[in-house]
């Protein structure tokens, strides 16, 4: 039984193109997250939602933009691809409101979104 | 300004041997302090957590510490397998909704 899973795996695409990652959970977190890892494996946040608000937005380019149909997924929509985009997103969930950290942090196995 | 440290970027060990990894953090308010292993192509997962109060926990071969006055946790793996080769994140929990990651430290363990 997969915790959280993340679709595609791999996402290879051009410049300028539009795409879409999905995530869903089943532990019945009320909080999802997206990060970024990128090629030094730093992982940044981007965006929190808790049951369907969000909560965290980073400093991310507005071409990102998460949506949250319920609070079992939370999905990642990125217009207008650049090179920088390219790095691995993951979706992860966790029980309790953003950044306490009491409860661990449930990652997806992550999306490597290539931008050539 | 809220910061994690880790050291060293990177190590390489034979199997069976013992190493330590070091997470130095400069975040106030602290809460907590979360050790993940994230393996290739993986995402992250939790091996251990050591709030303010705990000095030493232990994870089958993982053992943890935390010194709150020094601001610094270590991960101490003995008798190394070759299925510990990953990379190792300390995440600090300081408040303000926010956690605080590390860079990490790739392990790799060859035999």
């Amino acid at each position: 039984d997969t915790a959280v899973s993340q679709t595609p795996k791999y996402l290879v695409t051009q410049m300028g193109n539009d795409k879409s990652i999905k995530c869903e959970q089943n532990l019945g977190h009320d909080t999802m997250y997206w990060y970024k890892q990128d090629s030094k494996k730093f992982l940044k946040i981007m965006f929190s939602y808790n049951n369907k608000e969000l909560i965290i937005n980073e400093t991310v380019p507005n071409r990102f933009s998460p949506k949250s149909p319920d609070k079992a997924h939370l999905n990642l929509h990125i217009n207008s691809l650049e090179l920088g985009d390219s790095a691995v997103y993951f979706c992860a969930s966790s029980q309790e409101s953003p950044g306490a950290g009491w409860s661990p942090l449930h990652f997806g196995n992550g999306t490597r979104l290539t931008v050539t | 300004k809220n910061q994690v440290e880790q050291s060293p970027q990177s190590l390489i060990i034979l199997e069976g041997k013992n190493c330590t990894l070091q997470c130095n953090y400069t975040v106030s308010p602290f809460s907590n302090l979360r050790w993940y292993k994230q393996d290739t192509g993986r995402g992250p997962v939790s091996l251990t957590i050591m709030t303010f109060s705990e000095n030493t926990k232990s994870n089958g071969r993982y053992t943890a510490t935390l010194d709150a006055d020094t601001k610094q946790s270590s991960l101490h793996i003995t008798a190394s397998q070759l299925s510990d080769s990953a990379s190792y994140i300390c995440v600090c929990s300081g408040g303000y909704n926010k956690l605080i990651f590390g860079a990490g430290t790739r392990l790799a363990v060859h035999p």
